[in-house]
This record gives C-alpha cells, structure tokens and sequence, in this order.
C-alpha cells in the first residue's frame, strides 16, 4: 500500500536559517506528491504540489522536487522567518488507492526570532 | 471564491451521543472528502462523496457515516461517541478528479467528556 514518511520533530530555527525537511514515499503507481501545512488553530493549506517525476513544486519561497530514483520529495526554504512556524504534511494521492490523499505525521517547525 | 467552510467550528459532546458535522465545498467542486486529524493517529481519511455518492472509503467504524446533497454539501454523523472520538474533523474538497488537489477546510474540533 501506499505511505509516506517524514522526518521528525519538532524543528526549531532561528530566523533566515535554512530549513529542509525530509519525505520519502511508497507507492504502487505513479503519484502526484504534495506539501500541506497547518498554522496553529486552522485547517490544512495546500503549500506546493508535484504530478509526475523531475517536476519541481515551489510557493512562498518553498521549494520540492519529485524524485522518482529515491522516491523522495523533500521540502527546502532558504531563509525562514517566524510566520514560517507550522506543522508541515506530505503527502501522496495515488490510483491504486483510490486518490485518496496518504499523509505523512507532520514535522513542527518553530522559527525564533 | 469563497473557501470550504465546516460548522461548527467547536463541539463538546459526551459519551454515548451522537454528533453531526457540516462542510460546505467551493463553489463548483463536487467531490467532498473527510479526514480524522488526531495526534496519536495523525490525518486518517473517513470517506469521500460525488455527486451525493459515496466513492471512497476508509477502515472507520459504521458508527461513522456520511452524506452529499444535491448543492454537493457534505454531513458527517458519528453515533454512539466515544472518548477516543475527540479529534479534528476536517474536509476538504476538489473537482472530483483523479490526482486533483483538495482544499481543506478549518475544521470542526470535537471533544468527547
């Protein structure tokens, strides 16, 4: 079956440091991959998204690139600021299972000022 | 275009109750999705409906049940609540197409005493 893996937390930056974090996948098809992230207190906010291998997704000065070899999807950002403080979701959609969407657990990023 | 909306956004239930959940899509979507959101469990998928039928389906108890009206607005009912049942429901909604992204409402926070 489909899953996705990502690295733990918490995350704790300081402002304008480089953030990656990591996000491996299982799948029996080809999936689109996708990043979702959750400010405290609201629902899930589609960050960036990718369909199809070598694409690369990016918003907001996020960037992830599907890599089918390593069956990764990893999210960067350059220079963090502290409205980047969040939980971060990968996740996966895929037809074997239905398009449902496969979550990984969420990483927390806490960026200090 | 106005975004998914849940009500009510809080709910406080006891043991044994049963609760009903809303979730009005974008405008033009037609396909609605729920999601369990809890820490021990993380983002676990309920069911999805188009065009008033279900489609999908995830490993929830019977207890938990849904529905779609014709304006492709979405209920969930759960029945007989446990304290396990505490957690974020949160819905998201798309076109109805295979890989296509789902955009999530806020979510409705349920707590079981």
């Amino acid at each position: 079956g489909n899953s996705v893996t990502q690295m733990e937390g918490p995350v704790t930056l300081s402002e304008e440091a480089f953030l990656t974090i990591n996000c491996t996948y299982t799948a029996t098809g080809y999936p689109s991959l996708f990043w979702y992230v959750q400010y405290p207190g609201e629902g899930l906010q589609l960050l960036l998204k990718a369909t199809k291998a070598d694409d690369k997704g990016s918003n907001k000065g996020f960037e992830a690139t599907y890599r089918k070899e390593t069956t990764s999807f990893h999210l960067e950002k350059g220079s963090v600021q502290v409205s980047d403080s969040a939980v971060y979701f990968c996740a996966l959609s895929d037809s074997s299972n239905d398009y449902k969407l496969s979550f990984g657990a969420g990483t927390t990023v806490t960026v200090r000022a | 275009k106005a975004g998914v909306t849940q009500t009510p956004r809080y709910l406080i239930k006891t043991r044994g109750q049963q609760v009903t959940l809303s979730c009005s899509p974008i405008s033009g979507h037609r396909s609605v999705s729920w999601y369990q959101q809890t820490p021990g469990q993380g983002l676990q998928f309920l069911f999805e409906y188009f065009s008033e039928t279900q489609r999908n389906k995830g490993n929830f108890p019977g207890r938990f049940s849904g529905r779609q009206f014709s304006n492709s607005r979405s209920e969930m009912n759960v029945s007989t609540l446990e304290l396990g049942d505490s957690a974020l429901y949160l819905c998201a909604s798309s076109m109805g197409q295979p890989q296509e992204t789902q955009y999530f409402g806020p979510g409705t926070r349920l707590l079981v005493l």
